[in-house]
This record gives C-alpha cells, structure tokens and sequence, in this order.
C-alpha cells in the first residue's frame, strides 16, 4: 500500500479556500486517493474519492495531476465548522484489494475567524 | 434512520479485566472493521469482517478478539493480554462495491 505524506497542520481563516497536498509517490495503477473529514471525538467522515484529473463534490474538489504522485484537496470559502483534522489514503477495494485503507497522521485544519 | 451506533460511548475497566465494544449497524453493509485512535495520530486497523461468520487481523490485533455472528453486529473484546488498552475505538462500515467506509460515534476506553 502506498505511503502518504502530508502537512502536520494547517491555519486559515473564514472565507478563504484551502489548498491541502498530499504526496503519494509509491501510488500504484489500480490505487484511487481517498479523503476523510474528522472532528474530534468522532469518527472520520468520507468527502471525496478520485484516480486522475479533477473531481468535484458539493464539499470540495480533488486535484490529480497526469503521474498521480500527489493530490490536492480544495476546500472553497472555510468556515470555523471546517476546523477538522484531514486524512488522505491511497489504495481502496476498487484496486482489487480488501478496502485497507491505511490512516495517517492526518492535516489538522484550523479555521480562525 | 439507518447508521451505524456505537456504545457506549464513554467506557472505564480496571486493569486485567476483559471489555466488550459493542458495534451495530442497519445499513445491510456486508463489511464491517473496528479502528483504534491514539490521541493525535491516525487510525490503526485491528480486525475486520468481509461476511458474516467470517473475520482477520488487521495491524494491531493483538490482544483483541472479534464474532460476527450476524450481518449487522460486530463486538470487539478487549481483552487483558492488552498491554495498552486506553484508547478512542472506532468501528465502521462498508457496502459491497464501493471504499466508502461510514463510522460509528466512537467508544472511549480508560483503563484504569
């Protein structure tokens, strides 16, 4: 399963966009990149799910450039209720496997005022 | 409402004793998985069940125990060979077919 790398934390304020990049240099063919939305004391929440190109949602948009290595989550105009923390994952059952889905560390958003 | 519930939420044992996590879901999902978080790190997998009668390890299993008995419930036990047992639990699950994973609420485990 390919690893993930990305920002420990991150800061922003109400109304602007967040951009947040993972790395994923080991991803394989068949893996798709994954993103969860967490807030404390609750389980993690899916947001979006892409392979290539661009993917968009009603919470947010997905970038994957051509040699899929990295992918960035674009969240548009913040509020304080997206203070969360942000989990990236690469692999998934559509890649032929079990749907282990491996959790990082996360980026933890905050989202001042 | 379907979902899938977690209890109870908030949970203390004494050191050496055996505590079952209860984990039920009405979603008619066919995979089900338990998660352990540590304060500020991600989620470990420890076991998780494909179909009924049926369950493996995931990454961190030892020291737990799991049934799955029928389609919509998935207890975990926590057993004393846990040397490390406070923690937030997690379970989840999935539709055939598809990655998206739907979590419970949590239990809260504090060994004391």
């Amino acid at each position: 399963l390919a690893k993930t790398t990305q920002p420990i934390s991150m800061d922003s304020y109400e109304g602007q966009e967040v951009n947040i990049t993972c790395s994923h240099n080991n991803i394989a063919t068949n893996d798709y990149i994954t993103w969860y939305q967490q807030f404390p004391s609750q389980g993690p929440r899916f947001i979006i799910q892409g392979y290539k190109t661009k993917v968009t949602n009603e919470v947010a948009s997905l970038f994957i450039p051509a040699d899929r290595k990295s992918s960035t989550l674009s969240l548009p105009r913040v509020s304080l209720s997206d203070t969360a923390v942000y989990y990236c994952l690469v692999g998934g059952l559509i890649s032929g496997g079990y749907n282990k889905l491996i959790f990082g560390a996360g980026t933890r958003l905050a989202v001042h005022p | 409402d379907g979902g899938i519930t977690q209890s109870p939420k908030y949970l203390f044992r004494k050191e050496g004793q055996n505590v079952t996590l209860s984990c039920e879901q009405n979603l008619n999902h066919d995979a089900m998985y338990w998660y352990r978080q540590d304060p500020g790190q991600g989620l470990r997998l420890i076991y998780y069940s494909q179909i009924v009668n049926d369950f493996q390890k995931g990454d961190i299993a030892e020291g737990y125990s799991v049934s799955r008995e029928k389609k919509e419930s998935f207890p975990l036990t926590v057993t004393s060979a846990q040397k490390n047992p406070t923690a937030f639990y997690l379970c989840a699950s999935r539709i055939s077919g598809s990655d998206e994973q739907f979590f419970g609420p949590g239990t809260r485990l504090t060994v004391l």
